[in-house]
């Protein structure tokens, strides 16, 4: 099992819609995730840390279930400019090194 | 502005012709890393740095190098560039890891700062 899973995609969604994304990862002990947004060609950028107890920002929702090892992420009302990949990723191993999931790719059309 | 700066931000090099590509920040980070990003791959570690004189391989460390002699510069070396090393750069910083916590609970929005990338062909 791969440390950090993302459906590859892409996604493709009219404006407007809800899209979910999944992720799971394989060390129980990790201790921190985020979901990353990368542009093509660019650097990847934190979009929003994941808590336990769930945690929105905006129309992004985040969530954790720790027993299932999964996280996710919910974009409402999806904009144009929510094109982009977007990246699961854990902190995790002896080292405490954040582990990047493949990304998932997400295109809105209009 | 705190930033991580890398360069070049693109090279093309032949086979067996040693590069630096250098990375800088500006933020007194302690920690920095190398990734490389290939297509269906994703991001993957190459080196990291805990702290000045301190550093570890990553998932692919294989075919580089790094040093850290000061804080702020962290440079990787591909001492003879082959063309399996064609890829996506980028360099990243961040503060201690155990700071982490106490940031994040100050809803500090960046973990880590990645440098602007690094596109390298190696023909």
């Amino acid at each position: 099992r791969k440390e950090v899973e993302q459906d590859p995609g892409p996604f493709n969604v009219p404006e407007g819609a809800t899209v979910a994304f999944n992720c799971t990862y394989s060390n129980s002990a990790s201790q921190s995730f985020f979901w990353y947004r990368q542009d093509c060609r660019k650097e990847p950028k934190l979009l929003m840390s994941v808590y336990s107890s769930g945690n929105e920002d905006g129309r992004f929702t985040a969530q954790l279930n720790r027993a299932s090892q999964y996280i996710s992420l919910l974009i409402r009302d999806s904009k144009l400019s929510d094109s982009a990949t977007y990246l699961c990723v854990v902190k995790g191993g002896s080292q405490g090194n954040l582990i990047f999931g493949k990304g998932t790719k997400l295109s809105v059309k209009p | 502005e705190a930033q991580v700066t890398q360069n070049p931000r693109y090279l093309i090099t032949v086979t067996g012709k040693k590069l630096t590509v250098t990375c800088s920040q500006n933020m007194n980070h302690e920690y920095m890393s190398w990734y490389r990003q290939d297509p269906g791959l994703g991001l993957r570690q190459i080196y990291y740095s805990m702290n000045v004189e301190v550093t570890d391989k990553g998932d692919v460390p294989e075919g580089y190098k790094v040093s850290r002699k000061e804080k702020r510069n962290f440079p990787l070396i591909l001492e003879s560039p082959s063309p399996n090393q064609t890829s996506l750069y980028f360099c990243a910083s961040s503060i201690k890891r155990r700071d982490l916590d106490f940031l994040r609970s100050l809803l500090a929005k960046n973990i880590q700062y990645f440098g602007a990338g690094t596109r390298l062909s190696v023909l």
